[in-house]
């Protein structure tokens, strides 16, 4: 089985503060992991995902996640935060030795104050 | 978004009533995803579709119903036999489904808000 879990409802931080938003994860083999952020009412929007390479992952936004093996942590940061940044944001995972479908965290929501 | 649109926006049911919600997509992409959001619960898959004319039961297909007649439509009907239907429906594609050593992205739709009355 897979499962992937988002350890904080909402994260708060200042505009231009750096930004970590937490997604750790469970899986037989090997780990694809993905970046989502949703707007209100709107569709998920992809940022990034790891498939194999290197672990620091770059993506839309200025958004990047590093992928930690031995942690089983994939977390989402950004160096300095915008208020436009303040959004629904979704880890998910799927094995990538298997033919399963993604499963998605819970959803985090980041809420960056002027 | 661009290039999976879903429709209706909003939708409103009657108790009793069966509704069905469309997604398009012109990405050419084989495969295709029909999720549930509820609050805090994240996205739960319902059904999923690899090729036309094909399509399995995701983890709560319960009171739901899919069919793929076309590559680029995966119409969802949430039947009376879904007993609490209120949520934001999401339909996603992405090129295949990926067997191993694929990490197909998923693209998403705007999403459907269904309440029901």
């Amino acid at each position: 089985a897979q499962s992937v879990a988002q350890p904080e409802d909402q994260v708060n931080v200042a505009e231009g503060n750096p930004l970590t938003v937490k997604c750790t994860y469970s899986v037989s083999g090997n780990p694809y992991l993905f970046w989502y952020v949703q707007y209100p009412n709107r569709g998920l929007q992809f940022l990034l995902k790891y498939i194999t390479g290197d672990n620091l992952v770059k993506g839309s936004y200025g958004f990047e996640a590093e992928f930690n093996k031995s942690q089983t942590s994939f977390h989402l940061k950004k160096p300095s935060a915008l208020v436009s940044d303040s959004a629904l944001y979704f880890c998910a995972v799927r094995d990538g030795s298997a033919g399963n479908m993604l499963t998605f965290g819970g959803g985090t929501r980041l809420m960056v104050k002027p | 978004d661009g290039g999976i649109t879903q429709s209706p926006k909003y939708l409103f049911r009657k108790e009793g009533q069966n509704v069905t919600l469309s997604c398009e997509q012109n990405l050419n992409h084989d495969a295709m995803y029909w999720y549930r959001q509820d609050p805090g619960q994240g996205l739960r898959l319902i059904y999923y579709s690899q090729i036309v004319n094909d399509f399995q039961k995701g983890d709560i297909a319960e009171g739901y119903s899919v069919s793929r007649e076309k590559k680029e439509s995966f119409p969802l009907t949430v039947t009376s036999a879904q007993k609490n239907p209120t949520a934001f429906y999401l339909c996603a594609s992405s090129p295949r489904t990926g067997g191993a050593g694929w990490g197909d992205t998923q693209y998403f739709g705007p999403g459907t808000r269904l309440t029901v009355l």
